[in-house]
Order: structure tokens, then C-alpha cells, then sequence
């Protein structure tokens, strides 16, 4: 399935380093979202665009910079992470009727599996 | 209190068995409920929508009570493939708030 794509799949970074994920939907949905995955945790929202505006922050460290250039693309930039950030880390897309960015059968990415040495 | 909450199980169940999951959200406004199933280190994918009335698919079928604030899934004639963990989505309109529960992990034995 080629509805959303993430890229890397697999990503190695130290604490100092700058990396960026990259998501793309081909669903022609308006909405997206970046989720991140702990083990044993439930899915914690992390950002939501709706109509590439910025609808949802809950409260994510700075060091966790998103992007959305437009409706199809998503990036969520990454700086001076901690190990404790090391998770799977999930984009989603869904048609948002109301610009809330909620509520919608969301379609996942299959995610890049992030980890901080 | 967490906003969904999940028994985490395990389930283990024999090929044919039916088994039933809950799922209880805490807000009375929510609106929207959902199913979505996740294989081991893959992503989680759409299993079905909870309407107010009950929907089946196939030998799946949800429920959703109110009053109560639960969601159920019911799995008939279970089958090796049905193993997975089920999360239970529920997500308030207008609110851009959409929590999953923790999920229950089902495996079917032959």
C-alpha cells in the first residue's frame, strides 16, 4: 500500500545531530498528523495540520520542529533529541471536513523507527 | 483518569473461539469512535467506524454505548490472521483531540 509513505524507515542519530522525517499522503486528504509510539504507551499525539495550518501542538519539546509545506507533505525536524525520544514515530493523513483536524478515519504511515544514542 | 482505557490483555484464543473486547472513554462529549487494528511493528490500519446504531463487518461487529461510555468488538470465528492488537480510538469534534487506548493484544492458537 503507497497511500502514505515515510521516509527513513529506520533512523540512528546521536544527540547532537539534525535529522528530518519526511511523510507524504496520496489520499488527496487535507489533514495531517504526526504521532510518536513508546513502547507499552498508547499513541500520543504529537502535531496536527489541517489545510497546512498549524491546528494542534499538545505541548511537544521544542527539539521536535514540524513542517508542512502543503496538503501532501510533512516533515517533523529533529535537534538534540534525548534517548528518551527513541520511539516509532507515525504520520497519518485524514480528510478534515470542518479545519478542525480531528475526528476522521485517519490512514497511517508505516512509520520510522527513531533511535537516540 | 485516562481519557480510554483498554484491558491490555493478552487474549489467547483457539482458531473458531469468539471473543469480545471493551473499551471505556472518559468524556461524555466525544463523537467519534474507531477501531484500528496493528501487527507487530507495523502501523496501526482502519478496522472499522463505531456508529451509535451497531455495525458489522463481516465477522466483526462494533457497538457503542453512551450511557455507559463504552465501545465493544466483537470477533467472530476467530481466525490465526485476527492476531494482532486492536486499539480504540475516540476522538472529540471540534476539539482536535483524538486519544487511543493502549490496545489489547488477541492471539488465536490453532
Amino acid at each position: 500500500e503507497t497511500g502514505v509513505t515515510q521516509t527513513p524507515r529506520h533512523l540512528v542519530m546521536g544527540m547532537t545531530n539534525k535529522k528530518s522525517l519526511k511523510c507524504e499522503q496520496h489520499l488527496g486528504h487535507n489533514a495531517m498528523y504526526w504521532y510518536k509510539q513508546s513502547a507499552k504507551k498508547p499513541l500520543e499525539l504529537m502535531f496536527v495540520y489541517s489545510l497546512e495550518e498549524r491546528v494542534e501542538n499538545n505541548s511537544v519539546p521544542s527539539r521536535f520542529s514540524p513542517e508542512c509545506p502543503n496538503s501532501s507533505h510533512l516533515f517533523l525536524h529533529l535537534h538534540t533529541l534525548q534517548p528518551e525520544d527513541s520511539a516509532l514515530y507515525l504520520c497519518a493523513s485524514s480528510q478534515d471536513r470542518f479545519g478542525t483536524g480531528g475526528s476522521y478515519e485517519q490512514y497511517f504511515g508505516p512509520g520510522t523507527r527513531l533511535t537516540v544514542t | 483518569r485516562k481519557e480510554v482505557e483498554q484491558d491490555p490483555g493478552p487474549f489467547n484464543v483457539p482458531e473458531g473461539a469468539t471473543v469480545a473486547f471493551n473499551c471505556t472513554y472518559s468524556n461524555s462529549a466525544s463523537q467519534s469512535f474507531f477501531w484500528y487494528r496493528q501487527d507487530c511493528r507495523k502501523e496501526p490500519k482502519l478496522l472499522m467506524s463505531v456508529y451509535s446504531s451497531g455495525n458489522e463487518d463481516g465477522r466483526f461487529t462494533a457497538q457503542l454505548n453512551r450511557a455507559s461510555q463504552y465501545i465493544s468488538l466483537l470477533i467472530r470465528d476467530s481466525k490465526l490472521s485476527d492476531s494482532a492488537t486492536y486499539l480504540c480510538v475516540v476522538t472529540q469534534t471540534g476539539a482536535n483531540n483524538l486519544f487511543f487506548g493502549t490496545g489489547t493484544r488477541l492471539t488465536v492458537i490453532p
